[in-house]
């Protein structure tokens, strides 16, 4: 595609239901992360995929948590029994890996609302 | 934990006036880049620097890589509606690129 899709664009989900959010990053772009965006708050970084590995995923917040991707493309993000706090913006990217510097295209996000 | 700092983190002013924000870190990074981001969307690339003392034009923006690439600047000149939004600074470190982001700087220019 021209840009990265994510899906579902909202999501409202009960207290301790499970969601599942995904992403299309841009066609051959190798790289793929993950970020969540709080109201008024920054970028928080979540995890990193190359290709379908992820070689840093210290930034999800609790076991609750995963994410994967398939195919060096599609990427699910997965958060189990989800509590309020995990109401935010889920904001996915994509890159060509280049030395020396990581340009990324975000796709529009999911906004994530668990009442 | 890399940490980038934004100041301020709130700028309103009038169109035509002139702003600077500011992108500070303790850490050394590869790249750094801005990124603006409006309601409702995600964030979009405006610059990426990579040199030490790189200096980068734009229109009426100019972005400035610090000598130590520790540190980076926004400057807009002449303010225009148009310019409202969140800017956001980046920096790219380790050998798995990854990114890191400030908390950004809110701004919005009044006609």
């Amino acid at each position: 595609g021209a840009g990265v899709s994510q899906s579902p664009s909202n999501k409202v989900t009960e207290k301790g239901k499970d969601v599942e959010l995904r992403c299309d990053p841009i066609s051959g772009h190798t790289a793929l992360y993950w970020y969540r965006q709080s109201l008024g708050q920054g970028l928080e970084f979540l995890i990193y995929f190359q290709g379908n590995s992820a070689p840093d995923k210290s930034g999800l917040p609790s076991d609750r948590f995963s994410a994967e991707r398939t195919g060096g493309s599609v990427s699910t993000l997965t958060i189990q029994r989800t509590q309020q706090e995990d109401s935010a913006v889920y904001l996915c990217a994509s890159s060509l890996v280049a030395s020396g510097a990581a340009e990324l295209f975000f796709g529009e996000g999911s906004r994530l609302t668990v009442l | 934990t890399q940490l980038l700092e934004q100041s301020p983190q709130f700028l309103s002013i009038q169109e035509g006036e002139n702003l600077t924000v500011y992108c500070n870190s303790s850490s050394v990074f590869s790249s750094l880049q801005w990124y603006r981001q409006e309601p409702g969307e995600g964030p979009v690339l405006l610059v990426t620097v990579v040199t030490g003392g790189e200096v980068k034009k734009l229109k009426r923006l100019t972005f400035q890589f610090g000598d130590a690439r520790k540190d980076s600047s926004l400057h807009i000149t002449a303010a225009q509606p148009g310019d409202t939004g969140l800017y956001l600074c980046a920096g790219t470190s380790g050998g798995y690129q990854k990114v890191t982001f400030g908390i950004g700087t809110k701004l919005q220019v009044i006609p």
